[in-house]
Parts: C-alpha cells; sequence; structure tokens
C-alpha cells in the first residue's frame, strides 16, 4: 500500500528527445507527487510537484500528467538537453504516515 | 544560508567500529530525516524527527540511533557498523504546511564505505 513503483530503471535519449518516465501507487490516501532531481555527487532536489485535483502541471520543459483513476503520475521531459543527465525519483506524500515515499529512482542519460 | 550541511562527506569504517553522522539545517524547519541510497533502492527512511524532541523509526532503521540534538541539529549514529551499511546517507528538512506541503531539503550526502 505504501509502495511507488517508479519505471524505467534507467534511460537514454538523444538530445532534444522526450524523455518520460513513469510511477504508479496504491495508496489513494496520497495527495501530494513530487519529482526529485539528482545529479552525480549531490542531493536530491525537487523539481515539479502535482496535486491530484490537475491532470497536468508544467513548468518550462518539464510536465508532470497525473491519471487519479489509473493511480499513475509520469514526468515528461521535452527538448531533452544532456544536463538534464541526472536520476529522477518520483514521490508521493500522504495518508496517515506523513512521510514521502519514494520511487526508486531513474537514472537518465541525455546524448548529445 | 547554507540550506542542509552534512559532516563528514566521506569515511571508511572497519567492521564494528562506530561513528556519528551529523547534520544541521538554517531553514529554521521542524522536521528533519535520514535516509540512505543505495543502488536500485531509492531513498530509504531510516529515522525522522517531526519537531525538536520527537524522533521515530522510518523502513531501515536497525543498526541506527539518532539524536535530535536541537532544532537545527540531527545526528545518525551507527554503533558497531556493518558492511550492510555501506551507502549514501543523506539527511534533510522540510516545514510542512499548506503552502509547501513536504516539500524536504536534502544535504549533499556522505558516502560510507564498511569494511
Amino acid at each position: 500500500q505504501q509502495q511507488v513503483k517508479q519505471s524505467p530503471q534507467s534511460l537514454i535519449v538523444q538530445k532534444g528527445g522526450i524523455s518520460i518516465i513513469n510511477c504508479a501507487y496504491e495508496n489513494t490516501a496520497f495527495d501530494y507527487f513530487p519529482w526529485y532531481q539528482q545529479f552525480p555527487g549531490k542531493g536530491p532536489a525537487l523539481l515539479i510537484a502535482i496535486r491530484p485535483d490537475v491532470s497536468e502541471k508544467k513548468e518550462g520543459r518539464f510536465t508532470i500528467s497525473f491519471n487519479k483513476s489509473a493511480k499513475q503520475f509520469s514526468l515528461h521531459i521535452m527538448d531533452s538537453q544532456p544536463g538534464d543527465s541526472a536520476t529522477y525519483f518520483c514521490a508521493a506524500y500522504g495518508g496517515a504516515t506523513n512521510k514521502l515515499i519514494f520511487g526508486t529512482g531513474t537514472l537518465l542519460a541525455v546524448q548529445p | 544560508n547554507a540550506g542542509v550541511t552534512q559532516t563528514p562527506k566521506f569515511q571508511v569504517l572497519k567492521t564494528g567500529q562506530s561513528m556519528t553522522l551529523q547534520c544541521a539545517q538554517d531553514m529554521n524547519h521542524n522536521s528533519m530525516y535520514w535516509y540512505r541510497q543505495d543502488p536500485g533502492m531509492g531513498l530509504r527512511l531510516i529515522y525522522y524527527s517531526a519537531s525538536e524532541g520527537t524522533t521515530d523509526k522510518g523502513e531501515v532503521p536497525n543498526g541506527y540511533n539518532v539524536s535530535r540534538l536541537n532544532k537545527r541539529e540531527f545526528s545518525l549514529r551507527l554503533e558497531s557498523a556493518a558492511p550492510s551499511q555501506t551507502s549514501v546517507y543523506f539527511c534533510a528538512s522540510s516545514e510542512p504546511g499548506l503552502a509547501t506541503m513536504e516539500t524536504q531539503y536534502f544535504g549533499p550526502g556522505t558516502r560510507l564505505l564498511v569494511l
């Protein structure tokens, strides 16, 4: 019930392409879904987040798509750049635990 | 503002040795967390402190202890290190509320190798 499943584990995209990372959850009490970005040797940092009352949120080249009925959400990176190469974690928050539950991460490599 | 700071950055221990990982934040946050990051397993919560004076176990607390020294500082102690504790350890802090929801701010991490 508390798991957040993330796929793929790794992703290689050509510069200018679209990167898509998917996550799924079970606990319907989750009410906040952030994505964190982590560069090598650094700590994760909040990238973008969404609440379940909207189906999409866009910030620059980054978009979260949210499907409440399917209990799935995804991160889309448009016009992917080599500087986007990093590990991306989805997460979910809410319910009785009031803790962030993280996915297992996706290592994205954008080739020039 | 320095945000969340962690010391040391790197550490090598022998099995059975003890050590304390230090974490401090200057954002006046009430909540602080310790995670470990292992390949393919994401970020797993070890312990957290919702506010000064309180601590609670997370997903993987065995082999660890914590101390919330004051509002700024939250330390993680390994009493008798084991090779399975080889990992990257992250400290984080947050101020839960309607505006920020659960935005956690992470430190740079401590890379620990137990031989």
